[in-house]
């Protein structure tokens, strides 16, 4: 079984939807985040959590919201889609206290298409 | 403002032959460097690593180097495989500082059999 997983895996909805992206993780680590990667644009964070009641805003934050329900979940919202947040996704958890933090393991992903 | 530049979006190379991936960065104070590879439809997987303090680090065929006075590092493979085809990403992060992973754009690696 894989260690992180995302549900759903692929999504298309519609402008002005509301839409929630869920990670899972089996690893124990404490730390998790959420990027989206864009054609040409590498991998850009959205938001990260240290522990289960942190949350911080990384470089893109806007128009995202986020829920750490649990050490192993993470939660990324779109709380009103709009075209130009299609990407790809992905959910990443690292460890401080294995001292090995550097070190993320990333999940399969999810495609998001907003039409 | 980009920290972590891979200039080049992609690389073609010949099965056998040696890869070069170069990475730039503009943050003196990153002192920890990455490269994960990410094949089409997985999310990215961790290849290999250095501190600050080396200037060279080797795991099998992958190699990474880092010239710090140049802010440059790069991952040489060493013979290059069809199966190492996939876009490699170069991170950075800060240990003491804001301890986020900072990705480059990535580069495209292609190996021809």
């Amino acid at each position: 079984d894989a260690d992180v997983t995302q549900t759903p895996r692929n999504r298309i909805t519609k402008t002005g939807k509301r839409i929630m992206l869920e990670c899972s993780q089996t690893k124990g680590h404490d730390r998790m985040y959420w990027y989206r990667q864009d054609p040409g644009l590498g991998l850009r964070l959205i938001y990260y959590s240290f522990d289960v009641k942190d949350i911080n805003k990384g470089e893109i934050s806007d128009g995202y919201s986020v829920s750490r329900q649990a050490q192993a979940k993470f939660s990324l919202s779109l709380e009103s889609a709009i075209p130009n947040q299609t990407a790809l996704y992905f959910c990443a958890t690292s460890d401080k206290t294995s001292g090995f933090y550097n070190e993320q393991f990333f999940g399969p992903g999810t495609r998001l298409t907003v039409l | 403002d980009q920290q972590v530049k891979q200039n080049s979006p992609s690389l073609s190379v010949q099965e056998g032959r040696i890869s070069i991936l170069n990475c730039d960065y503009t943050n003196s104070m990153f002192d920890y460097f990455l490269w994960y590879k990410k094949y089409p439809a997985e999310g990215p997987t961790f290849l290999i690593s250095i501190s600050s303090i080396k200037d060279k680090n080797e795991d099998g065929r992958f190699t990474v180097f880092l010239n710090k006075s140049a802010k440059h590092l790069s991952l040489h493979i060493v013979p290059s495989q069809p199966g190492d085809s996939a876009v490699y990403f170069c991170a950075a992060i800060s240990q003491g500082g804001s301890e986020k992973l900072v990705f480059g754009k990535g580069t495209k690696l292609t190996v021809n059999p």
